[in-house]
């Protein structure tokens, strides 16, 4: 079946380290892939996203690329600041056949000043 | 403008009581959906309407009960519900079902059950 793995978290960094978030996945077929945020109190914001093979998602300094050979999707970014700090959910959705996104458990990321 | 509201932002209510959670986006999405999230813990897929009908119910307990009016409403109405509901439910759209359409997530409903 499909699935999503996460790194363990929690994730505590110093402000300005590198960060680096696994994902790996279970599909069939060319899943897109995508990063949600949550920060404390919110819904999910998309953080970005990648729909084929080789792609490369960015924003707001994170990037993410879509690894078919590995079936990964690490979400990287070189500095993190405080604000960083909420949990990061990797998600995939099929091919075709239907609507529903796989969500992975999320790792919480925690900045220090 | 990728927005979704969602009202009320907290809800408390009794085991007894009937309550609805309300969800809008003028993005012209005809895919909607609603979540369901523990803390600590991802959403969970509940329900999933496109083009006004009801396509995916994960097996939900029919205390909870969707509506989706027009295609920019969507209700979640609540009756008779027990403590271990309570939780955050999110609400989302979508342009379609195709897949590389990105889900728009709403802040969320607050739900306490006492």
């Amino acid at each position: 079946g499909n699935s999503v793995t996460q790194m363990e978290g929690p994730v505590t960094l110093s402000e300005e380290a590198f960060l680096t978030i696994n994902c790996t996945y279970t599909a069939t077929g060319y899943p897109s892939l995508f990063w949600y945020v949550q920060y404390p109190g919110e819904g999910l914001q998309l953080l970005l996203k990648a729909t084929k093979a080789d792609d490369k998602g960015s924003n707001k300094g994170f990037e993410a690329t879509y690894r078919k050979e590995t079936t990964s999707f690490h979400l990287e970014k070189g500095s993190v600041q405080v604000s960083d700090s909420a949990v990061y959910f990797c998600a995939l959705r099929r091919a075709s056949g239907t609507y529903k996104y796989i969500f992975g458990t999320g790792t919480r990321l925690k900045v220090l000043a | 403008d990728t927005e979704v509201t969602q009202t009320p932002k907290h809800l408390v209510m009794g085991m007894t009581n009937k309550k609805s959670l309300k969800c809008e986006q003028h993005m012209g999405h005809r895919a909607m959906y609603w979540y369901k999230q523990k803390a600590k813990k991802p959403p969970e897929l509940m329900f999933v309407y496109s083009y006004e009908k009801l396509s995916i119910n994960e097996s939900v307990p029919s205390r909870f009960s969707p509506e989706c009016p027009n295609s920019s409403l969507l209700n979640l109405h609540l009756h008779a519900l027990q403590p271990e509901d309570s939780a955050l439910y999110l609400c989302a759209s979508s342009h379609t079902s195709g897949s590389t359409d990105t889900q728009y997530f709403g802040p969320g409903t607050r739900l306490t059950v006492l």
